[in-house]
Order: structure tokens, then C-alpha cells, then sequence
């Protein structure tokens, strides 16, 4: 199995900030590579696939970038509405494996 | 507008089984994939399984973890995905969604429905 792996755990940003979260392939996944937000209680939602082409109604202050094993998202101009867990994931082969996610607060 | 609504969550008892539907609307549900994902309180996604479109030879993947005991299905008459659970264990507690996939290159999910939660428990 492809083991993904997201860093950091956590992360702790203001209002107005850049952050970016890293997540890393056990093994090359060419670009088959998708992020997602999920707030308390509620479902995910896809916001990137293909490592860095935002799905429809995504605004532009997502990004993602990379290819093989390394990939990033980065969230420009944080807002209060950001402020979520963010899971990477590869589906470049079953099983289809996710990492264990990046909680982001208010700092 | 895709919607997707998943039911069928309940408490049952280690050993039972249940069967998840998720009802779709919005698009033409035959031209397209459906996931099952699910995620334990407290924890990270996991992936429980897809089934392919009819026109893609209408086949199924399923984790290991559930595999022999959890079977996936369609209906394209009713615009229905169902997740069949048997011998249902403890560590099967969790929310469960549905999601529809898009196949380009390899097939990704762009739409999830908000989740029905399954407690396994005596």
C-alpha cells in the first residue's frame, strides 16, 4: 500500500496568513494527487485534484503543487472559514490511501 | 446540482449486518463511479471501496480491511449506491460516505454526501 504522509500534524496560524501543508508518497504517484477540507461534524470537500487543478467553486487562495512523492497546499490570506482539517490523497492505485491530516487553528 | 444523500446508519450488534444506501440526483449516475469512504470517531478517512460505472464493466474494488465481508452495488433505474455490511465488528463504527468519482486517468472523487453513522456495540 502507498502510505501517505502529512506534515504537520498541526498548525497554528492568524487571520491574514500563508500557511502550507506538505504530504509525502511512500512511492512515486506521478501526479494522481487530491486535497480535501473537512470541518467538525461535517463531510469533506474536495478542493484539488491532480495535485494542482482546483475543483469547480474552489477560490484561488488554494493551491497545490508537486509530482512523484512530494506535494504542498498552501492557503493564502487566511480566514476564519479556513480554519479546518486538510487531508491529502492518492489515487494513483487501490487501495486509494489518505494522510492522517492537518488540523489548522486560529492562533 | 449533485446531491448525494447516504441513510441506512443504525446501532447494531457485532455479527448483524446493514445495508447503506446512497441516493443520488442531479447527474446521470450510470455515466459515473461511486467511493465509499468512511472515518471512526475521533480519526482520519479511509477508503472501503468503489464500484465502476456499467459501461466500464460495472465492477467493484473493496479495502482489504472489509474484504469478504463488505459488498458494494448500484441500481441505475433508481439512481442508488449501496454498501451491504455483513458480520459487522466494533471497529466498524464510524461516519460512512459516499462520493461520486470522475474517471480521468484514474478515477477521483468530486462530490461527497454529508454521512450516515453506523455504532457497532452490544
Amino acid at each position: 500500500d502507498i502510505q501517505m504522509t502529512q506534515s504537520p500534524s498541526s498548525l497554528s496560524a492568524s487571520i491574514g496568513d500563508r500557511v502550507t501543508i506538505t504530504c509525502r508518497a511512500s512511492q512515486g504517484i506521478s501526479n494522481y494527487l487530491a486535497w480535501f477540507q473537512q470541518k467538525p461534524g461535517k463531510a469533506p470537500k474536495s478542493l484539488i485534484f491532480d495535485a494542482s487543478s482546483l475543483q469547480s467553486g474552489v477560490p484561488s487562495k488554494f493551491s497545490g503543487n508537486g509530482s512523484g512523492t512530494d506535494f504542498t497546499l498552501t492557503i493564502s490570506s487566511l480566514q476564519p472559514e479556513d480554519f479546518a482539517t486538510y487531508y491529502c490523497q492518492q489515487y494513483n492505485g487501490y487501495p486509494i490511501t489518505f494522510g492522517q491530516g492537518t488540523r489548522l487553528e486560529i492562533k | 446540482e449533485v446531491h448525494l444523500v447516504e441513510s441506512g446508519g443504525d446501532l447494531v450488534q457485532p455479527g448483524r449486518s446493514l445495508r447503506l444506501s446512497c441516493k443520488t440526483s442531479g447527474f446521470i449516475f450510470g455515466d459515473y463511479a461511486m467511493s465509499w469512504f468512511r472515518q471512526a470517531p475521533g480519526k482520519g478517512l479511509e477508503w472501503v471501496g468503489l464500484i465502476r460505472s456499467k459501461g466500464y464493466g460495472g465492477a467493484s474494488e473493496i479495502a482489504a480491511s472489509v474484504k469478504g465481508r463488505f459488498s458494494i452495488s448500484r441500481d441505475d433505474s433508481k439512481s442508488i449506491a449501496y454498501l451491504q455490511m455483513n458480520s459487522l465488528k466494533s471497529e466498524d463504527t464510524a461516519v460512512y460516505y459516499c462520493a461520486r468519482d470522475i474517471l480521468t486517468g484514474y478515477y477521483r472523487v468530486d462530490f461527497w454526501g454529508q454521512g450516515t453513522l453506523v455504532t457497532v456495540s452490544s
